[in-house]
């Protein structure tokens, strides 16, 4: 089982803004290590989208942010378009585990 | 290009070993931390195991640990997962990935590292 939380899915029109929670606690988020986050499409390999909470890999569209805060951080898609659907999953690292860990993870569908 | 290929996959029965292969090219190999993640059908990812740039160090997640090792060979550019005692929960997708440190903290245990390349994975299925 995850220690990060994700909503199961998500849902928007194109053009819409949509968000991604993703929920830890003390010993991950918390504790002041950095969020990283993935997209997925059914079939292939993760890709990274954003790593140190916010920044983004060279050719990732600027439609793509991320904030932490706390114990949780965020992703956020602004001008959501059709082939933003796949699945997100954030990663962060925790130290009572003494591991890496996923997010549950998020389909994102486009209305 | 930068590009991360896995290898050695395939169907085994309980109880018994394999071991993954990941051949790298298009940087240089010595210069990054390694991850191993997998993914079970139809379910999400999992952190399996890290191993330092010279191999001498390495981590792994609980639900592996005693059974799988994480090695590399900087030579051949090649890193592998040698898989022992193999579970019918050990069914999944295996991937190598590439890992970046995110922070100034870049050493041991590698607490602070994402994983900025992926091999498209190779498949592990565990059953009698």
């Amino acid at each position: 089982q995850s220690v990060l939380t994700q909503p199961p899915s998500v849902s928007g029109a194109p053009g819409q803004r949509v968000t991604i929670s993703c929920t830890g606690s003390s010993s991950n988020i918390g504790a002041g290590y950095d969020v990283h986050w993935y997209q997925q499409f059914t079939g292939t390999a993760p890709k990274l989208l954003i790593y140190g909470s916010n920044n983004r890999p060279s050719g990732v569209p600027d439609r793509f942010s991320g904030s932490k805060s706390g114990t949780s951080a965020s992703l956020a898609i602004t001008g959501l378009q059709a082939e933003d659907e796949a699945d997100y999953y954030c990663q962060s690292y925790d130290n009572s585990l003494s591991g890496y860990v996923f997010g549950t993870g998020t389909k994102v569908t486009v209305l | 290009q930068v590009q991360l290929v896995e290898s050695g996959g395939g169907v085994v029965q309980p109880g018994r070993s394999l071991r993954l292969s990941c051949a790298a090219s298009g940087f240089t190999f010595s210069d990054y931390v390694i991850h191993w993640v997998r993914q079970a059908p139809g379910k999400g990812l999992e952190w399996v195991a890290i191993v330092s740039y010279d191999g001498s160090n390495k981590y792994s997640a609980d639900s592996v640990r005693g059974r799988f090792t994480i090695s590399r060979d900087n030579s051949n550019n090649t890193l592998y997962l040698q898989m022992n005692s193999l579970r019918t929960e050990d069914t999944a997708v295996y991937y190598c990935a590439r890992g970046r440190c995110s922070s100034s903290s870049c050493w041991a245990p590698y607490q602070h590292y994402y994983m900025d390349v992926w091999g498209k994975g190779t498949s592990v299925t565990v059953s009698s």
